[in-house]
């Protein structure tokens, strides 16, 4: 079965960029059958939905568009986020998924403060 | 991008049922929104207890079940049980857009 992880630091600077990485084991990103996506969920929030990318393809939230990208890492069996500029409005628990089932990594929660 | 609504809250009393709707804006949710269903408790990552409509993972228990309904996605919990207390989202697909989440209903068991 299919487990993916969150690393990143916890905490990142008004204005900088956030980078999130998703280990995937159990399964390969390079696949063409699956969906990789990242969602967020502020503090006392709902779900947020990211973007995702699909055999080297990516579709973002509209709201977010302008600010972030996703990636795969084939090598290391890996998938990524960046969000620029950010702000405290960005603080989150950030969550990585992959499609068809609907697989969770467990989230890491960023904050962005100065 | 659509909007994606759910029931702000929902009771239901230990051993009942209660149905949790998700709507689009866009009009009747079908089986090509594939929808999905979440479970979060608090302090917990959200668990997937549908997808595609009406399949469930292992580790969903047997009490729930998905549906499509009345031209909304449902979520269908026979029996409910304390440990059913929760936040639950629906994920909707749109082609060749980004996928879109409910609102969230918070459900009690009361």
């Amino acid at each position: 079965q299919v487990q993916l992880q969150e690393s990143g630091p916890g905490l990142v600077k008004p204005s900088e960029t956030l980078s999130l990485t998703c280990t995937v084991s159990g399964g390969s990103v390079s696949s063409a059958n699956y969906y990789w996506a990242w969602i967020r969920q502020p503090p006392g929030k709902g779900l947020d939905w990211i973007g995702y990318i699909f055999a080297g393809s990516t579709n973002y939230n509209p709201s977010l568009k302008s600010r972030v990208s996703i990636s795969v890492d084939t090598y290391n069996n890996q998938f990524s986020l960046n969000l620029r500029s950010v702000t405290a409005a960005d603080t989150a628990v950030y969550y990585c998924l992959r499609s068809h089932g609907a697989f969770w990594g467990p989230g890491i929660l960023v904050t962005v403060s100065s | 991008q659509a909007v994606v609504t759910q029931e702000p809250s929902l009771t239901v009393s230990p051993g009942g049922t209660v149905t949790l709707t998700c709507g689009s804006s866009t009009g009747a949710v079908t089986s090509g929104h594939w929808p999905y269903w979440f479970q979060q408790k608090p302090g917990q990552g959200p668990r997937t207890l549908i997808y595609d409509t009406s399949n469930k993972h292992s580790w969903t228990p047997a009490r729930f079940s998905g549906s499509l309904l009345g031209g909304k996605a449902a979520l269908t919990l026979s029996g409910a049980q304390p440990e059913d207390e929760a936040d639950y989202y629906c994920l909707l697909s749109y082609s060749g857009a980004p996928y879109v989440f409910g609102t969230g209903t918070k459900l009690t068991v009361l």
